[in-house]
């Protein structure tokens, strides 16, 4: 059982560039998230799903785009990086909106 | 907004310490999860809390569901090198609010 795998795991972008960070869950988990860590600091929500077609922002979705056209797929979107973008992103699912998640091993993006 | 406040930010051990931390908020919640994330990696699930006043463990891990529905707190009995970490404390009625993390490290 893989759970919840993000690909890629490191990249480094120039400003102004687009990249998919892609996140795939094998749980049949309806809930999806996705969240960035800053250095030294705690986890903050950039969007959420809770199934299939069904999206919504969290607490920092500026800058980013997501999409759900499957329960297992759940992908963010960066149009045109910035620096401040550069952290380390998780990809998170769920059964339900407060059961225990299921994190992946996060993605390290750096914008130069 | 709801905010969880977690505390100590960092605490520096000697292997063979007990660890309290705690997590605190001015908002009642039916839920209470403790995750450990190690570096590099995601947060992993240690504890998850349902009831309140409920108290769990999960082998040298104690963590308590407050009674007011407000706070939980974390216990680490006789501490060993593996548990450094950053420990996050997360709360939910609906969608999932989470703490600012407790580090743990090993006094040298």
């Amino acid at each position: 059982n893989a759970g919840v795998t993000q690909t890629p795991k490191f990249r480094i972008l120039k400003i102004g560039q687009s990249m998919t960070l892609q996140c795939t869950q094998d749980m049949n988990h309806n809930y999806m998230y996705w969240y960035r860590q800053d250095p030294g600091m705690g986890l903050k929500l950039i969007y959420y799903s809770v199934g299939a077609g069904i999206t919504d922002k969290g607490e920092v979705p500026n800058g980013y785009n997501v999409s759900r056209s499957t329960t297992e797929d759940f992908p963010l979107r960066l149009e045109l990086a910035a620096p401040s973008q550069t952290s380390v992103y998780f990809c998170a699912s769920s059964k339900t909106g407060n059961y225990g998640y299921t994190f992946g091993s996060g993605t390290r993006l750096t914008v130069v | 907004g709801q905010q969880l406040n977690q505390s100590p930010q960092s605490m520096f051990i000697q292997e063979g310490e007990d660890v309290s931390m705690n997590c605190t908020s001015s908002s009642i919640f039916n839920t209470w999860l403790w995750y450990k994330q190690d570096p590099g990696e995601g947060p992993v699930l240690l504890i998850a809390l349902y009831k309140a006043g409920e108290l769990t463990s999960n082998g040298r891990l104690t963590a308590q569901f407050g009674i007011t529905r407000k706070d939980s707190f974390l216990n680490i009995s006789a501490s060993i090198p593996s548990d450094v970490g950053i420990y996050f404390c997360a709360a939910s009625n609906y969608q999932l609010i989470w703490g600012a993390g407790t580090k743990l490290i090993i006094k040298p």
